[in-house]
């Protein structure tokens, strides 16, 4: 079974750079057509998609956060990460990845609180 | 900027029926969106209920189904039950973006 689990420091300095890594388990991020993307969610918050991968190594960001954001592919490790660049408080927020097809976004993680402060 | 737009809350009695919807500022929404629902309770992940408009997922119970209606995606619970009571997220697809709309705060009272 899938299963995806977020990682990094759960705090993070104004005007730095926030980076995560979403670890995958139980089955492979190069190997299938699937893209891989981030959420967030900030504290009492509805849901936004942050940017995807595709398996091949294409990007798609949100237009808002396009010039911060950076997303990759470590396939030896079987992992993908955000970066997220010139933080402020307003990127505090719970931060989830998750596996989606073009028309499903089945399987997250647990998501990571992330602080800005 | 697109948007997606839905019921801030609904209320709704245990054992009645409520429709939340899903709506796009580009327009009628339509099943090239593939209309995603979410369901997520507090301190939880979000959990998908709804793909490709009206699919449901394995672990989906089957009061819930989705569809369109009105140029809109929806959401139908029927036989609302009290552990329904939760926040409810559509998700579009705009062509290499992906927008979620600001949630429905659904009470079961």
């Amino acid at each position: 079974q899938l299963q995806l689990q977020e990682s990094g420091p759960g705090l993070v300095e104004p005007s730095e750079t926030l980076s995560l890594t979403c670890t995958v388990s139980g089955g492979s991020i190069s190997g299938d057509d699937f893209y891989w993307g981030w959420i967030r969610q900030p504290p009492g918050k509805g849901l936004e998609w942050i940017g995807t991968i595709y398996s091949s190594g294409n990007t798609f960001y949100k237009p808002s956060l396009k010039s911060r954001v950076s997303i990759s592919l470590d396939p030896s490790k079987n992992q993908f990460s955000l970066k997220l660049s010139s933080v402020t408080a307003a990127d505090t927020a719970v931060y989830y990845c998750a596996r989606h097809s073009l028309s499903d976004m089945d399987v997250w993680g647990r998501g990571t609180t992330v602080t800005v402060s | 900027q697109t948007v997606v737009t839905q019921e801030p809350s609904l209320t709704v009695s245990p054992g009645g029926t409520v429709t939340l919807t899903c709506a796009s500022s580009t327009g009628a929404v339509t099943s090239g969106y593939y209309p995603n629902w979410f369901q997520q309770k507090p301190g939880q992940a979000p959990r998908p209920l709804i793909y490709r408009t009206t699919v449901k997922h394995s672990w989906t119970p089957a009061r819930f189904s989705g569809s369109l209606l009105g140029g809109k995606a929806a959401l139908t619970l029927s036989g609302v039950q009290p552990q329904d009571e939760a926040d409810y997220y559509c998700l579009l697809y705009f062509g290499g973006a992906w927008v979620f709309g600001g949630g429905t705060k659904l009470t079961v009272l």
